[in-house]
């Protein structure tokens, strides 16, 4: 039962570096979601995509690109990593948008020096 | 209490004991409502959700409660075991925001043996 997978686990990048985290889940669901999450608060939207082949910005898009590649999987990317975007990153995805049940990835801690 | 920055709002029970946790949600638009529980370096796992439609809801042990009037939300965990011990947060949505999640800043519920 892998559900919502995500990769890597663990990264440190420095100022300037770019790079991608990868998102795969395999529940046949149509939207997926990518938050983070900083120290001591709840989650915050980054992107979404309601259906494959859309995506559309969050709370805090600033930095950042996203990429729903096929209906599997979603990915986030930096540009050029600033140590403001040190957090810990989820992925989600909900079977449709709106009152549907939104499962989490295990996370992805990013430091940024 | 209230809490600002790192200091989430904590709430220390025995073993056994009932607990409730609080939210005020925000937004009054808000139509759906979620608990999360987030167990130390994992994602976030949903645990009961409810429509603005109902004001109170039943799970395995645990209750959610809505009240729309003062825009707030609780949820009662019976029986209190350790490995309910974890960060709890709410999360509000609206059925056409296309499933984005507003969280709040959370709850640490630790369980004394």
């Amino acid at each position: 039962n892998a559900g919502v997978t995500q990769t890597p686990k663990f990264q440190v990048l420095k100022t300037g570096q770019s790079m991608t985290l990868q998102c795969a889940q395999d529940m046949n669901h149509n939207s997926m979601y990518w938050y983070r999450q900083d120290p001591g608060m709840g989650l915050r939207l980054i992107y979404y995509s309601a259906s494959e082949g859309t995506t559309d910005k969050g709370e805090v898009p600033n930095g950042y690109n996203v990429s729903r590649l096929n209906k599997r999987e979603f990915s986030l990317r930096l540009e050029s990593a600033a140590p403001s975007q040190t957090s810990v990153y989820f992925c989600a995805s909900s079977e449709a948008p709106g009152l549907n049940t939104i499962y989490f990835g295990e996370g992805s801690w990013l430091t940024v020096v | 209490g209230e809490s600002v920055g790192l200091h989430l709002p904590t709430l220390s029970v025995q073993e056994g004991d009932n607990s409730i946790i609080n939210c005020a949600y925000s937004n009054s638009a808000s139509d759906y409502f979620i608990w999360y529980k987030q167990e130390s370096g994992k994602g976030p796992q949903f645990i009961i959700d409810i429509r603005s439609n109902m004001d109170k809801r039943q799970g395995q042990r645990v209750t959610v409660l809505l009240n729309k009037t003062v825009k707030h939300l609780s949820l009662q965990i019976a029986a209190t075991q350790p490995g309910d011990s974890a960060v709890y947060f709410c999360a509000e949505s609206k059925s056409t925001s296309y499933g984005k999640l507003t969280f709040g800043q959370g709850t640490i519920l630790t369980v004394h043996p």
